[in-house]
């Protein structure tokens, strides 16, 4: 079945770490994005790429550093300078065109200790 | 810059009742619209999505939405809930980067017995 996959579903860190969320996606999508979940405040995008290394920050990339090396990858990295990293993290990814929704992996949870 | 509205941040409904959840954009050009639908620690899944034509869309579970351009408005309703379509709902309008999406902060439905 097409999807996305998204691992580890729980990701515990100390603080002063740097950590790497998965997301692979066999849709053979282009688009792919990071948004990051809070309570009570929707999706606000981190980071998102059109094509194969290349990646734009969104409204929220301080602290958070993104690779494109293949199209099915877009992992992400929540640095030591990000502030307040415990959240639940989604990637989604889209086709072609601006019509295609986008499709959303199961998600992380991310626990700064 | 594009927004969506959720005025709503929690709605309790008895099973079997009827259902509307608001959601106002602010969008310059014809917008495109969505709304997903997200179960406790999970993923979202697409409910409906409307970019054309017809102002009344119908999605999965029972869902559909009306388009009103002089309201700027995108409202779900569903005529008689069940207890599973207790989760939160998120109504999203095309326009963040790579053609992204803005997302409302959502709306907790909870169903009464």
């Amino acid at each position: 079945d097409g999807g996305i996959t998204q691992s580890p579903k729980y990701l515990f860190r100390k603080e002063g770490q740097n950590v790497t969320l998965s997301c692979e996606q066999n849709l053979n999508h282009d688009a792919m994005y990071w948004y990051r979940q809070d309570p009570g405040q929707g999706l606000r995008l981190i980071y998102y790429s059109q094509i194969v290394n290349d990646f734009q920050k969104g409204d929220i990339a301080e602290g958070y550093s993104v690779s494109r090396e293949k199209k099915e990858s877009f992992p992400l990295t929540v640095t030591s300078a990000q502030k307040n990293p415990t959240a639940f993290y989604l990637c989604a990814s889209r086709g072609a065109s601006s019509y295609n929704e986008q499709f959303f992996g199961p998600g992380t949870r991310l626990t700064v200790l | 810059a594009q927004s969506v509205t959720q005025p709503d941040i929690h709605i309790t409904v008895s099973e079997g009742a009827s259902l509307e959840l608001r959601c106002n954009y602010s969008y310059g050009a014809t917008p495109y619209l969505f709304w997903y639908v997200q179960s406790p620690g999970q993923g979202l899944q697409l409910l409906l999505k409307y970019f054309s034509g017809d102002t009344l869309v119908q999605g999965i579970k029972g869902f559909e939405a009306e388009f009103k351009r002089s309201q700027s408005s995108f409202n779900l309703r569903k005529p008689s809930v069940h207890w599973s379509d207790a989760a939160e709902y998120f109504c999203a309008v095309v326009g963040g980067g790579a053609d992204g999406l803005t997302f409302g902060k959502g709306t907790h439905l909870i169903i009464q017995p």
